[in-house]
């Protein structure tokens, strides 16, 4: 199972953006990446995925390397209420064994 | 919309005592999951159903039992509950047969045993 590892934890400042890395080496080809969040005492919830070409939505842009073993969450403003665990995954078809590693915690300095 | 609906939200159990956490979701989703969270650390997968009539372990499923019912519901049993097993537990669905559909998630199942 392919597999991605990211920084326990993070700290930026209010109103800056914020990039949180995940380094997912093992990928394949047809391996889409997908960041998930969690806020403080809920479920977590979807923010964002991709499988080659950078993305973009109302909550955050996905930077995907050329070579996809990498990829960058990027928050473009931070708020407070951004303070969370984010979840970097793999989902491919045909496997529907969806595991998550321990995430980043993002702290937002005011 | 509901989107998957966990109960209960909250149960204390003693150690041996058994339970049953349920799952339904209304999305038409083809897999659900079982996860558990415990205090600090990240999700881990305990069960999940790729689709009707189907389970599979996940990482941690010592001292648990799972049953998909049907397309909406997938039930997560305890059958002697212990004090590791203390945790929140969060069921989730997706689509499934595709890597870009995404999963959704209960609002969690605080469990105590003491």
């Amino acid at each position: 199972d392919a597999k991605t590892t990211q920084p326990n934890s993070m700290e930026s400042n209010e109103e800056e953006p914020v990039h949180l890395p995940c380094n997912h080496s093992t990928i394949s080809g047809t391996d889409y990446i997908h960041w998930y969040r969690q806020l403080p005492s809920q479920g977590p919830e979807y923010v964002i995925h991709g499988l080659t070409s950078n993305v973009n939505n109302r909550m955050a842009s996905l930077a995907i390397a050329e070579d996809r073993k990498s990829s960058t969450l990027i928050l473009h403003r931070a708020t407070l209420r951004d303070a969370a665990v984010y979840y970097c995954i793999l989902s491919n078809f045909g496997n529907e064994k969806l595991t998550f590693g321990t995430g980043t915690r993002l702290t937002i300095i005011p | 919309n509901a989107g998957v609906t966990q109960t209960p939200k909250f149960q204390v159990l003693k150690t041996g005592q058994s339970m049953t956490l349920q799952c339904a979701q209304d999305m038409n989703h083809n897999s659900m999951y079982w996860y558990r969270q415990d205090p600090g650390m990240g999700l881990r997968l305990i069960y999940y159903s790729a689709s009707e009539g189907t389970t599979d372990k996940g990482e941690v499923p010592n001292g648990y039992n799972v049953s998909r019912l049907n397309k909406r519901e997938f039930s997560l049993r305890l059958e002697s509950a212990a004090p590791s097993q203390t945790s929140v537990y969060f069921c989730a669905s997706t689509r499934g047969g595709s890597g870009a559909n995404v999963l959704t998630f209960g609002a969690g199942s605080r469990l105590t045993v003491l």
